[in-house]
């Protein structure tokens, strides 16, 4: 069974700094990973999806990064802002199953001002 | 988004009383989702559907059903509300041609609250 682990659940830096946030799965065979950004009380906003066939996304400030054969996916955030305040959930499509995306708990980042 | 459109926004409603609530998209996507949100537990999936007429479950069915009878619309219906049914609620969309899957697009959600 597919499970999707974010690390750490949270994470506060100075604004300016580039950051990494983590994404696991156990299986590696998915048609694709993808990356939001929830703000409090709001909806799920779509930054990046990576198919498997490819490396890495890039999208402003924002990079995403799949190694499939080891099970990780990496979202770089350079020159972290307040307004990139928000949660980031990764979530995977697995290739087995039916057309189902598997989400991590997600990371919450807070930038400092 | 704005091709997607949940309605109502916000819900109280009496342990007991049937809820629905809705999904509606302009965006003409196959398939449709409807997770619930609450902390510690992330989103779960409760039904989706795979076209007009085509639902089945996910992880957290009991207590749920569904209806799509258009392309467009995808109805979650609490059969008894119970407060264990407090949650944030979304629904999400999902395109596929065959060739690229083109991920997920949500909704802004439904927060229900049942007294």
């Amino acid at each position: 069974k597919q499970e999707v682990t974010q690390i750490p659940a949270a994470l506060s830096v100075p604004e300016g700094e580039n950051l990494v946030l983590n994404c696991s799965f156990t299986d590696s065979a998915i048609y694709n990973l993808q990356w939001f950004r929830q703000d409090p009380g709001k909806g799920l906003t779509s930054l990046l999806l990576i198919q498997s066939s490819q490396r890495e996304q890039t999208s402003g400030r924002l990079n995403a990064s799949l190694d499939k054969s080891s099970g990780r996916s990496t979202l770089y955030i350079a020159a972290s802002q307040p307004g990139d305040s928000a949660t980031y959930l990764c979530a995977v499509r697995p290739t087995s199953g039916t057309y189902k995306y598997i989400f991590g708990t997600g990371t919450r980042l807070k930038v400092l001002a | 988004d704005a091709g997607i459109t949940q309605s109502p926004r916000h819900k109280v409603t009496e342990t007991g009383t049937p809820v629905t609530l809705r999904c509606h998209q302009t965006e003409n996507h196959r398939y449709m989702y409807w997770y619930r949100q609450d902390p510690g537990h992330g989103l779960r999936l409760i039904h989706y559907s795979y076209g007009v007429k085509d639902t089945d479950k996910g992880e957290v069915s009991d207590g749920y059903s569904v209806s799509r009878s258009k392309t467009e619309d995808f109805l979650l219906t609490l059969e008894s509300a119970t407060s264990s049914q407090t949650s944030v609620y979304f629904c999400a969309t999902h395109q596929s041609d065959g060739l690229t899957n083109y991920g997920y697009t949500f909704g802004s959600g439904t927060r229900l609250t049942v007294v």
